[in-house]
């Protein structure tokens, strides 16, 4: 299965300013998304990143907030924009491997949000 | 709406006993079924699937789970339980809405805790 590098792993940062999340794949997926965990909670699909055009959103998350780009089948960055104190979490990037075989969805490590 | 439940949010387990996490799901269309496991501080970890083929499935580090599709369940199990499986485990299930492309639908997690 693939293997995903997000950085930063951790991050403090101040109200009104943005974080770009990045996840780099070790091979070509089929399928890219974004994940958010809230304290306690599950995972949250905030978007599915798709190759090449605009990302598509699940309801209650936004681009202007949550800008995504995929330039390519093994890169893929989140940024979470103007953050606030409720933007504080862990967020996920997961990536989908449909074919050749094998069927699976792989997790980066995370990336833990506080805002102050 | 496709979705997934986990019953209980805590399950505690002697260490050497059996342990049993409760997952049901509702999916349309023929479901394809994961258990992931999240160690504080850390990623998601996979630990099996069930996609087709026997309802008995074996996966990472002694876990097996059964697919029984009456039921609409996908209990994960092991046979003796480690203090080292003390974490939080998620079923998820593919949504079918988006074929075979689809991201996964969480359900809200399950804390085992294993005691010496």
């Amino acid at each position: 299965s693939a293997v995903i590098s997000q950085k930063p792993s951790r991050d403090i940062c101040q109200r009104g300013t943005s974080l770009t999340i990045q996840c780099q794949v070790d091979s070509q997926v089929t399928m890219m998304f974004w994940y958010r965990q809230q304290p306690g909670q599950s995972l949250t699909l905030i978007a599915t990143a798709n190759q090449g055009s605009e990302a598509t959103y699940e309801s209650g998350f936004v681009i202007d907030k949550f800008p995504i780009s995929r330039p390519n089948l093994t890169f893929s960055t989140l940024t979470v924009s103007n953050m606030s104190p409720e933007d504080s979490s862990i967020y996920l990037c997961s990536a989908l491997q449909g074919g050749q075989g094998y069927y699976g969805y792989t997790f980066g490590s995370g990336t833990r949000l506080t805002v102050v | 709406a496709q979705s997934v439940a986990q019953p209980e949010d805590q399950v505690n387990v002697a260490e050497g006993n059996p342990l049993t996490v409760k997952c049901t799901y509702s999916v349309s269309g023929n479901p394809y079924l994961f258990w992931y496991v999240q160690y504080p501080n850390r990623g998601l970890q996979f630990l099996l699937k069930y996609i087709t083929g026997d309802n008995l499935v074996k996966g990472s580090y002694g876990f097996e789970a059964e697919f029984n599709k009456s039921q609409t369940s996908f209990h994960l199990k092991k046979p003796s339980a480690l203090v080292s499986d003390s974490a939080l485990y998620f079923c998820a299930v593919r949504d079918n809405y988006g074929g075979s492309q689809g991201n996964l639908i969480f359900g809200k997690g399950t804390k085992l805790s294993v005691k010496p």
